[in-house]
């Protein structure tokens, strides 16, 4: 079975640029997270879904953040500008339910903002 | 307020028993996972504490006391690939709780 897949794995990006990740959780996994880790950090909840609705954003930087997962399975996680603070790794996690013992993470994307 | 605390840092040796402590303020809280993460990777999952005591998984073994508010990672006979960063995570109601994690050293 395939695990949670995200893309792109590395970003480079200009700021003020927008910049989109994407991803594919494991099938059947109804909650879906998306973080935002900082080295030497743990990961910062920014949105949780259940199947497709955002049943907690109050992490997330709506001036400039966006996320949709359609059909409540692929998600997409937007920022829009970028701005150089916003380098770090965005990581996807899925759980079966939020009651569930086991988070599985994505590879995440690394982005860095110049 | 909901928060997790666990030392920053920990040495140790090989074949060593190493014991990464997390303490915790969450409400509605209902088990407690750890997590493993080596530098440039995911976070994957190593346990998780519904209810009070120990649970052993190979070398890994975990503890929940929920009186105390704490529990622990027990990692034995380690080895230099369980040189990592190592998260506690409370689940409630409405979302995973993560610690700052502690990053592992394991020397020869």
């Amino acid at each position: 079975e395939a695990g949670v897949v995200q893309s792109p794995r590395y970003k480079i990006i200009e700021k003020k640029q927008p910049v989109a990740f994407w991803c594919n959780p494991i099938s059947g996994h109804n909650t879906l997270y998306w973080y935002r880790q900082n080295l030497g950090q743990g990961p910062e909840l920014l949105i949780r879904y259940e199947n497709e609705e955002a049943v907690d954003d109050s992490q997330l930087p709506k001036d400039r953040f966006s996320a949709e997962r359609l059909k409540g399975v692929d998600s997409t996680l937007k920022i829009q500008p970028a701005e150089l603070g916003d380098s770090a790794v965005y990581l996807c996690a899925s759980i079966q339910s939020v009651r569930g013992t086991e988070a599985f993470f994505g590879q995440g994307t690394r982005l860095t903002v110049v | 307020g909901q928060s997790l605390e666990q030392p920053s840092e920990v040495t140790a040796v090989e074949g060593a028993i190493v014991q990464i402590n997390c303490t915790y303020q969450t409400s509605g809280f209902y088990g407690l996972s750890w997590y493993q993460q080596h530098d440039g990777g995911a976070p994957t999952f190593l346990s998780y504490n519904a209810l009070d005591g120990l649970e052993e998984t190979g070398r890994f073994s975990s503890f929940l006391s929920r009186s105390d508010s704490y529990g622990y990672l027990l990692l034995q006979e380690l080895q230099m690939k369980d040189s990592a960063s190592y998260f506690c995570a409370g689940a409630n109601n409405r979302k995973l709780i993560w610690g700052l994690g502690t990053s592992l050293a394991v020397n020869p």
